[in-house]
């Protein structure tokens, strides 16, 4: 089984709605990240968390809410989905004791706002 | 702020050569760690290698390595014997090495789409 998972993998939705996008991980870990991919662009930080408690806007929050549920679930959400936030989000996970804090992404979802 | 560039938007091999994939990075940090990161048609987001500023040995992992040339802040990626299931985004990532293990933030360059031909 994944060790980070993402649901739902694919989504089409309509301009003003809200969306919930759902992460989990069974590696444990800490941190957890969400991610945005646009065509031709490498991935963007939307949020990040370290802990429970902790929850930092990264390059690109505006649009976009997080709720840390749990160590192992990080939610992200769309109140008023727009056009362009059509995008390949990707949650991330990493290890508080890991010096290096590689970060382990699970398989994506793909998100159109029509 | 740091940024990552790749340059070639596109590449492709034959199948059993050698290819390299370049990247270049800017900062005025002197700790920091270098990624590359592999992404098939599958979209999964794949650790390929990483290296650490601090060691002047480049990394290896099998038929990857890179060449890393912190002076000129270049961090190429080079791929042998290429193989078709090789075939993806590349993506080159930078991350400041922080104290106190607060080092988080992946910069990423726009990628390089590798096609290995048969």
């Amino acid at each position: 089984d994944a060790d980070v998972t993402q649901t739902p993998r694919n989504r089409i939705t309509k301009t003003g709605k809200r969306i919930m996008l759902e992460c989990s991980q069974t590696k444990g870990h800490d941190r957890m990240y969400w991610y945005r991919q646009d065509p031709g662009l490498g991935l963007q930080l939307i949020y990040y968390s370290f802990d429970v408690k902790d929850i930092n806007k990264g390059e690109i929050s505006d649009g976009y809410s997080v709720s840390r549920q749990a160590q192992a679930k990080f939610s992200l959400s769309l109140e008023s989905a727009i056009p362009n936030q059509t995008a390949l989000y990707f949650c991330a996970t990493s290890d508080l004791q890991d010096s290096l804090n590689e970060q382990f992404f699970g398989p994506g979802t793909r998100l159109t706002v029509l | 702020a740091q940024t990552v560039t790749q340059s070639q938007p596109e590449m492709s091999v034959q199948e059993a050569e050698t290819v390299t994939l370049s990247c270049t990075y800017d900062t005025s940090e002197n700790n920091y760690y270098l990624f590359w990161y592999k992404q098939p048609p599958s979209r999964q987001m794949i650790l390929v290698i990483r290296q650490e500023a601090y060691k002047q040995q480049n990394a290896t992992e099998n038929r990857f390595s890179v060449n890393f040339q912190k002076a000129a802040k270049s961090f190429s990626l080079k791929i042998s014997d290429s193989q078709l299931g090789d075939t993806a985004m590349y993506f080159c990532a930078f991350m400041k090495g922080l104290s106190g293990g607060s080092n988080y933030k992946l910069t990423f360059g726009k990628g390089t789409l590798l096609t290995v031909n048969p």
